[in-house]
């Protein structure tokens, strides 16, 4: 079965600190792309970094990094030097081949609200 | 300006009664998808419609309708069989099958609230 989670239900750390969302996922499919999404207070979800299961490199971009690892079915997200702005739920999601083509759905995991105090 | 509208932003239902969301995007994409938001249990796609007139079942579809008699526009309709319809409902559309696995664009979401 395909799923997604995020084992981190909140966390809450202070400006300037460094935090790690975690995200672990299953799939059967050798072909499959991994998002990872944030929803500020407004409610819209925003796009962050799509990843597909071949490329492995880690991605930075600005103060966000993204690790990759197939050998444990994970697709971290690091946030340095973290904001008050940074203050979200952050979804992890993966999109998968289906009956040989893609639907573009997106399986979602339960989200992780980042709380990052002043 | 591109994007995905959701309108309203707020709705109240009575028991028993049938409620549209509208979705509307100026994207050009051919797919749309709805997705139903509850606390702790992260998104859960509700329906999804892949090209104008065709439009499949999700994970969650009893007590939802949809249409999409136009390229821009998936309204859903939340039904009086759907037994515990007060969530967050968040709308959104990507190009399709010709941009394979593409990122999802989001509208900004309709709270639905019985009452």
């Amino acid at each position: 079965a395909q799923k997604v989670t995020q084992a981190q239900t909140e966390i809450s750390v202070v400006e300037k600190e460094d935090v790690t969302l975690d995200c672990v996922y299953e799939t059967r499919d050798t072909t499959y792309y991994l998002f990872w999404y944030k929803q500020p207070p407004s409610g819209e979800l925003v796009f962050l970094i799509r990843r597909n299961s071949f490329d492995e490199q880690n991605e930075i971009s600005g103060r966000y990094s993204w690790n990759f690892q197939k050998s444990t079915s994970s697709f971290n997200f690091t946030i340095t030097a973290s904001q008050v702005v940074d203050s979200a739920v952050y979804f992890c999601a993966l999109s998968e081949e289906e009956y040989g083509g893609a639907t573009n759905k997106l399986i979602f995991g339960t989200g992780t609200l980042l709380a990052v105090q002043p | 300006d591109g994007g995905i509208t959701q309108s309203p932003k707020y709705l109240f239902r009575k028991e028993g009664q049938n409620v549209t969301l509208s979705c509307e995007q100026n994207l050009n994409h051919d797919a749309m998808y709805w997705y139903r938001q509850d606390p702790g249990q992260g998104l859960r796609l509700i329906y999804y419609s892949q090209i104008v007139n065709d439009f499949q079942k999700g994970d969650i579809a009893e007590g939802y309708s949809v249409s999409r008699e136009k390229k821009e526009s998936f309204p859903l309709t939340v039904t009086s069989a759907q037994k515990n319809p007060t969530a967050f409902y968040l709308c959104a559309s990507n190009p399709g099958n010709v941009l394979r696995h593409t990122e999802a664009f989001f509208g900004q979401g309709t709270r639905l609230t019985v009452v």
